[in-house]
């Protein structure tokens, strides 16, 4: 069983959709999550952290069940920029060396 | 945020030969750094935990002496492949922890190896 499942898409939707990732994890010991985005060819990018209480940023929400260990994001009014692939990522804390476990990523393409 | 740069960023070889990758921490010191790898389509595969001045940290499967480590310093820890072949070609990708950011990890731009 992986760590990180998610949904690997891909998600087509035009611009200024909404639309929402999933990713679920196998760990209940895990402490910090994130979302990363990747472009195509190009190393992850750090998106957001997720937290307990849910935080949103612009556009973008992120939410956290620790009782269903599931993990959202959803995107508002979706650019054409937005295309990429998008990572859901969890840190076990109590590993010193602060392992980053990752899922397969969504792929999202937003079409004009 | 943090810098971290990789060096180089593309490479094609022959079979057999060796190739080295080298990371760097621009703007902070890195007692941790990680090296993944991804093939395509596929999620990013932890291949070791690099920690200056001591021995890297391996995953299971990844055979320590085909991909050597070295962390030298707090900014710089390399990748050697050894005796490459097509099967090793791959992205390859690292990363450093911002120990003053908690467990924010930073990555390269990578390295895509082509072994022919």
């Amino acid at each position: 069983r992986k760590e990180v499942e998610q949904d690997p898409g891909p998600f087509n939707v035009p611009e200024g959709a909404t639309v929402a990732f999933n990713c679920t994890y196998s760990n209940s010991a895990s402490q910090s999550f994130f979302w990363y985005r990747q472009d195509c060819r190009k190393e992850p990018k750090l998106l957001m952290s997720v937290y307990s209480s849910g935080n949103e940023d612009g556009r973008f929400t992120a939410q956290l069940n620790r009782a269903s260990q599931y993990i959202s994001l959803l995107i508002r009014d979706s650019k054409l920029s937005d295309s990429a692939t998008y990572l859901c990522v969890v840190n076990e804390r109590g590993s010193t060396l602060g392992r980053l476990y990752f899922g397969r990523g969504t792929q999202l393409t937003v079409w004009p | 945020g943090a810098v971290v740069s990789q060096h180089p960023s593309w490479v094609i070889c022959k079979s057999g030969t060796s190739v080295k990758i080298e990371c760097r921490s621009l703007d902070f010191q890195a007692t941790t750094m990680f090296w993944y790898r991804q093939f395509p389509k596929q999620s990013l595969m932890l291949m070791a935990t690099s920690n200056e001045g001591s021995k890297a940290t391996y995953e299971q499967g990844v055979e320590k002496d085909k991909f050597l480590i070295n962390h030298a310093s707090l900014t710089l820890s390399t990748l050697t492949v050894t005796s490459a072949h097509p099967e090793d070609s791959s992205f390859y990708i690292c990363s450093a922890r911002d120990e003053a950011f908690g467990y924010t990890q930073y990555f390269g731009p990578g390295t895509r190896l082509t072994v022919l």
